[in-house]
């Protein structure tokens, strides 16, 4: 079975200054790879994904991601971070014929 | 469009009793999946129903079941409650099964307390 690892399981940050979060997977198959956030009492929502080609994925609110084959690695960053980024973030991958798996998140707290 | 819309949004039951949550996928998706989330475990997956049938299905007990209607909503039931069932429960659509490379939509969740 594939294990997603989020290396940090809360990552403070000052306002405006650069983040990343990590996520490593397991599996070396063919995946698609899927960052979500989730901010308080709500569901998860779609950051961005990697389905194929460019390594380097962009999502909404200024994230990018950037998948590394050889690393089994897709990490989050973001170069300047807001308030309203305080939230928690999902790595998600699913290799291809198969079920979503989940990290187990990393809490994000930007400080002003 | 409407999100996927999961009900009742809170509930709180005691040890022993069952209980069930509906889920709504957004229109026109036929694959549901359904989630535990507890602080620490992160999203434990329960399994996914496509055209009302079950494809999958995660590491949980019998207690816990569900099934899919026609119009692709969905009802997870979870029998002879105990303490560690208090979680998020979540629901997810997606156009198409897990196999495929559509991203999951949630909705924003059933709070389930156990006293």
């Amino acid at each position: 079975a594939q294990s997603v690892t989020q290396l940090d399981s809360q990552v403070p940050v000052f306002e405006e200054a650069p983040v990343e979060l990590r996520c490593n997977y397991s599996s070396s198959v063919s995946v698609y790879l899927f960052w979500y956030v989730q901010y308080p009492n709500q569901g998860l929502q779609l950051l961005l994904k990697y389905l194929s080609g460019s390594t380097l994925v962009k999502g909404i609110n200024g994230f990018e991601a950037e998948f590394n084959k050889s690393q089994t690695s897709f990490h989050l960053r973001k170069p300047s971070v807001h308030i309203s980024d305080t939230a928690e973030y999902f790595c998600a991958v699913r290799p291809t014929g198969n079920q979503f798996y989940f990290g187990t998140g990393t809490s994000l707290t930007v400080i002003p | 469009k409407a999100g996927v819309t999961q009900t009742p949004r809170y509930l709180i039951k005691t040890r022993g009793q069952q209980v069930t949550l509906s889920c709504s996928p957004i229109s026109g998706h036929r694959s549901v999946s359904w989630y535990q989330q507890t602080p620490g475990q992160g999203l434990q997956f329960l399994f996914e129903y496509f055209s009302e049938t079950q494809r999958n299905k995660g590491n949980f007990p019998g207690r816990f079941s569900g099934r899919q209607f026609s119009n692709s909503r969905s009802e997870m039931n979870v029998s002879t409650l105990e303490l560690g069932d208090s979680a998020l429960y979540l629901c997810a659509s997606s156009l198409l099964g897990q196999g495929s490379d559509q991203p999951q939509h949630f909705g924003d969740g059933t709070r389930l307390s156990i006293l």
